[in-house]
């Protein structure tokens, strides 16, 4: 099974901060990655498909890119909305099983 | 927009089976090339996948939970359903429903989730 780890697992940063959240699967994806958001008490949000397409409705401080094993997601500029945990997924075409990241927890600093 | 909605107890003893719906409004559970997926999320931890159906009830699960769970469709309903037998405090998690859209690329394909539903709290304990 391919895994992802992210890092950093956690992250402090202030408003107006450029964040950069990584993903690295352990075997190459292609581009086939894609990112969620998660506000305490919500379900998770799409924000990013094909490592960095931005889903209809997202911010365009969000961005995402890589190809292979490595892959990041990037806010520009940290609004007071975008503090929340951020998961990245792929899809196994071999064994049709999903697969997310372990959660980048952002918090405010 | 496709709303998608979870029901079920939200306490279940040990050992006893929890049954989960998710209700699909807004589009039909059998238009396009969508399969509809169950995942979970233990209290303060990260999202675990639990397994998938397609509206012509074809399934996949994942290795670790396959022989304690069954996903089913009703197409009628415009519902699937999460059946998670024989379970243990370790099963104490927010279930998520979810619809997965297929993107087909050159020489491949991939789904990823572009609909969630809000989650229910299931408990397990006696």
């Amino acid at each position: 099974a391919i895994q992802l780890t992210q890092s950093p697992s956690s992250l402090s940063a202030s408003v107006g901060d450029r964040v950069t959240i990584t993903c690295r699967a352990s075997q190459g994806l292609s581009s086939a990655l894609a990112w969620y958001q998660q506000k305490p008490g919500k379900g998770p949000n799409l924000l990013i498909y094909d490592a960095s397409n931005l889903e209809s409705g997202v911010p365009s401080r969000f961005s995402g890119s890589g190809s292979g094993t490595d892959f990041t997601l990037t806010i520009s500029s940290l609004q007071p909305e975008d503090f929340a945990t951020y998961y990245c997924q792929q899809f196994n075409t071999y064994s049709q099983m999903h697969s997310f990241g372990q959660g980048t927890k952002l918090e405010i600093k | 927009q496709v709303q998608l909605q979870e029901s079920g107890p939200g306490l279940v003893k040990p050992s006893q089976t929890l049954s989960l719906t998710c209700t699909v409004s807004g589009g039909s559970i059998s238009g396009g090339s969508y399969y509809w997926s169950w995942i979970r999320q233990p209290a303060g931890k990260g999202l675990e996948w639990i397994g998938r159906i397609y509206s012509s009830g074809s399934t996949n699960y994942h290795p670790s939970l396959k022989s304690r769970v069954i996903i089913s469709v009703d197409t009628s309903k415009n519902q699937f359903s999460l059946k998670l037998s024989s379970v243990t405090a370790a099963d104490t998690a927010v279930y998520y429903c979810a619809r997965e859209v297929l993107r087909l690329r050159p020489g491949d394909y991939y789904y990823y989730m572009d609909v969630w539903g809000k989650g229910t709290t299931v408990t397990v304990s006696s």
